[in-house]
């Protein structure tokens, strides 16, 4: 199936530092998800993207589309220590006719140091 | 308020001994999933549902059951549970490409 590549696995930085990550995929996407799981939570939604090119923020937070489809990035300023945890891009794939169902990337693990 | 519901938490099985997930929601949503979380394999997806007696096979779906007879509850079922189903198990329900996850149950199968 499609699949998501994400990068960095894993990120140690200090309080402060701005955060950048990206999933690519070999197939187009028309919709770009990223997710924080909180350690011992379920994942919980960050941004939606819809359109390519389209860059979204949320606080610290900013997303981008990628004008390929093809790709997203999410970056996070002045990190604080909540900002730790894992962070998921997930987008729909079609799995025949109208029925879609969601793939994740394998996740970027953020430590924040204070 | 807006919640998806496992139940149990946490739960220490032995190996074939049948077990049932319970998964359910209070938000009328017609799309739910189960995903399995393993470490540096992220979330794969065991099975979903776009409705009531509508269901259809994940990226990982061997070994698993679902049912839904009704549209706030879908249960995830193993009717033999191996170790290599040891794992951190989510529901998840949708509306409008928001995917609200369940808190999670971490399955450990001896």
């Amino acid at each position: 199936g499609q699949q998501l590549n994400q990068s960095p696995q894993s990120m140690f930085i200090q309080e402060g530092e701005d955060v950048s990550m990206n999933c690519t995929s070999s197939s187009i996407f028309n919709t770009w998800l990223w997710y924080k799981q909180d350690p011992g939570e379920g994942p919980v939604l960050l941004i939606a993207l819809y359109k390519a090119g389209e860059l979204t923020s949320n606080g610290r937070l900013t997303a981008q589309f990628g004008i390929t489809r093809k790709d997203s990035f999410l970056n996070i300023s002045a990190s604080i220590p909540s900002d730790v945890g894992i962070y998921f891009c997930a987008g729909p794939v079609n799995s025949g006719g109208s029925n879609y169902k969601l793939t994740f990337g394998k996740g970027t693990l953020l430590t924040v140091n204070p | 308020e807006a919640q998806v519901t496992q139940n149990p938490r946490y739960l220490i099985t032995v190996t074939g001994k049948k077990l049932t997930v319970t998964c359910s929601q209070n938000m009328n949503h017609e799309y739910m999933s189960w995903y399995r979380q393993d470490p540096g394999l992220g979330l794969r997806q065991i099975y979903y549902s776009m409705n009531v007696e509508v269901t259809d096979k994940g990226d990982v779906p061997e070994g698993y059951k679902v049912s839904r007879k009704e549209k706030r509850n879908f249960p995830l079922i193993l009717e033999s549970p191996s170790p290599n189903q040891t794992s951190l198990y989510f529901c998840a329900s949708e509306f409008s490409d928001t995917q609200y996850f369940g808190p999670g149950t971490r399955l450990t199968v001896l």
